[in-house]
């Protein structure tokens, strides 16, 4: 089943900061984020490992809750660069990966 | 982290033929997948390929409907069969990042539209 993320869409102003959550029904062994972009590629952003280990990258950083099944995304002093679609991913067995349902964020000016 | 070409960027296709896409890496990878995202949606695997071997397909995907190729290491093709406008989606190849992590690279898409 699909992890769930919440919210489904975003809207700030340029500066603050936003918080997206994923919900697993299942196991977490390891999450990982992406954003995309109208009309691009979903782009990496950072693993979540079970054990606590994870990668930040400039001032977006995530937790990994193993025990609840859920992963959030912390996006601080946000900039316009981080409009888009957010997208967090796990592993179901084998070489079977799958995404959640998204958040759409925009940042305004 | 790997580089990866897709052909075509975008069709415009009629109910009832088919379209192969091609995806090509930069990179010797074991695995190559195809995902399929339709209209504001999330990504939802297709199959995964293994060269050497026949693809293995996800619930809801037959070969048939996707036959896919992988003929060597670098390259693979997702053909889609007896287009309906159903089939209108972008679809995406990626392979794995490296043998630690299942982070995903992904390449340009294939933005398909079927009249």
């Amino acid at each position: 089943q699909q992890p769930v993320q919440s919210p489904q869409a975003v809207i700030l102003r340029e500066g603050e900061d936003a918080v997206i959550n994923c919900s697993s029904s299942k196991a977490l062994y390891s999450v990982h984020w992406y954003r995309q972009k109208h009309g691009e590629a979903p782009i990496f952003l950072m693993i979540l490992l079970k054990g606590g280990e994870q990668k930040g990258h400039d001032k977006i950083s995530a937790s990994f809750n193993e025990k609840k099944q859920q992963s959030s995304l912390y996006l601080t002093a946000s900039q316009l660069s981080y409009s888009g679609t957010y997208f967090c991913g796990t592993e179901r067995g084998t070489y079977k990966y799958i995404f959640g349902t998204g958040t759409r964020l925009k940042v305004l000016a | 982290s790997a580089v990866i070409s897709q052909k075509p960027s975008r069709d415009i296709c009629q109910r009832g033929t088919s379209l192969t896409i091609q995806c090509q890496v930069d990179s010797q990878v074991t695995m190559m997948f195809w995902y399929r995202q339709q209209p504001g949606q999330s990504l939802t695997l297709i199959a995964t390929a293994n060269q050497g071997s026949e693809a293995t397909y996800e619930s809801g995907f037959v070969i048939d409907k996707f036959p896919i190729s992988r003929p060597n290491l670098t390259f693979s093709t997702l053909t889609v069969s007896n287009m309906s406008p159903e089939d209108s989606s972008i679809y995406l190849c990626s392979v794995d990042g490296d043998g630690y992590t299942d982070t995903q690279y992904f390449g340009p898409g294939t933005r398909l539209t079927v009249l």
